[in-house]
C-alpha cells in the first residue's frame, strides 16, 4: 500500500515529555503538511514544507517542531511548550506544479495520529 | 488574511432529498476552492474542485465571486454521502499549495 503513512496511530504522553510523530510519503510529492483537526475548529496548519532542508510556520506552530532531511520524511514534535496537544493529527502531502493527475491543491493525506496527553 | 467559513456544524437529511452544504471566504485576490470529504474511518480526499467545474458523486460547486461562496450542492442525498465535508481555499502564488479550510460540516443523511 503506497501512499502516505502516518505512526504510532495512537499515541500517549505525560505531560512534560516531548514526542515525535512520523510521516512518511513515496508519492514523490515536493510538497508536505502537518494539520492539527480538532472537533469544531476544522482543520489547521501547523507546519509546511515545500522542498528538503525548508519548511514554514502554518496558523499554529507554537510549541511544535519540524523537520526536512528526505523528501519522503517530515516528522513533527510535539513539545512540552504546547499548552493544549490533546488532538487527532494529519499529515498530508502534494506537488507543488500544475501539471500532472494531481493538480493545483490537491492533497493527499495521511490516516492520522491521535495524541493523548495524560 | 484569508478565511474559510462553513456555518453550519450539522447538517441532517433524509435520503432523497437536497443537500447544500454552506461556504464562505474571505480572500481579496483569485482563490481556487476545494471541497474535502471524510467518510467514516476513511482519510481525507479531494471531493472535487471549483478549477475542474466537475461533478462528483452527484456533487456540483459554483464559485460566486460576487457573494464569496462555493457551496457544495446535491440534488438527491445519499446515506452514503454521510461524512464530514471540508471547504478549502488556496492562495496560489508563493503559497502555492497551502490551504486554509473550514470548520467543517458533519452531513448525515437519514434512511
Amino acid at each position: 500500500d503506497g501512499g502516505i503513512t502516518q505512526s504510532p496511530k495512537y499515541l500517549f504522553r505525560k505531560e512534560g515529555q516531548n514526542v515525535t510523530l512520523s510521516c512518511e510519503q513515496n508519492l514523490n510529492h515536493d510538497a508536505m503538511y502537518w494539520y492539527r483537526q480538532d472537533p469544531g475548529q476544522g482543520l489547521r496548519l501547523i507546519y509546511y514544507s515545500q522542498i528538503v532542508n525548508d519548511f514554514q510556520k502554518g496558523d499554529i506552530a507554537e510549541g511544535y517542531s519540524v523537520s526536512r532531511e528526505k523528501k519522503e520524511s517530515f516528522p513533527l514534535t510535539v513539545t512540552s511548550a504546547q499548552k493544549n496537544p490533546t488532538a487527532f493529527y494529519l499529515c498530508a502531502s502534494s506537488l507543488l506544479g500544475s501539471s500532472g493527475p494531481s493538480g493545483r491543491g490537491e492533497q493527499f493525506f495521511g490516516p492520522g495520529t491521535r495524541l493523548t496527553v495524560l | 488574511a484569508q478565511r474559510v467559513t462553513q456555518p453550519e456544524k450539522l447538517l441532517s437529511v433524509f435520503k432523497g432529498a437536497p443537500v447544500e452544504l454552506k461556504c464562505n471566504y474571505s480572500y481579496s485576490g483569485s482563490p481556487e476552492l476545494f471541497w474535502y470529504v471524510q467518510y467514516s474511518r476513511q482519510r481525507l480526499q479531494l471531493l472535487l474542485r471549483h478549477i475542474s467545474r466537475e461533478s462528483i458523486k452527484g456533487f456540483t460547486a459554483d464559485l460566486n465571486k460576487g457573494e464569496t461562496s462555493f457551496h457544495l450542492k446535491k440534488p438527491f442525498a445519499q446515506e452514503e454521502d454521510s461524512a464530514m465535508y471540508y471547504c478549502a481555499l488556496s492562495r496560489g502564488g508563493t503559497s502555492y499549495g497551502k490551504l486554509t479550510f473550514g470548520q467543517g460540516t458533519i452531513l448525515t443523511v437519514h434512511p
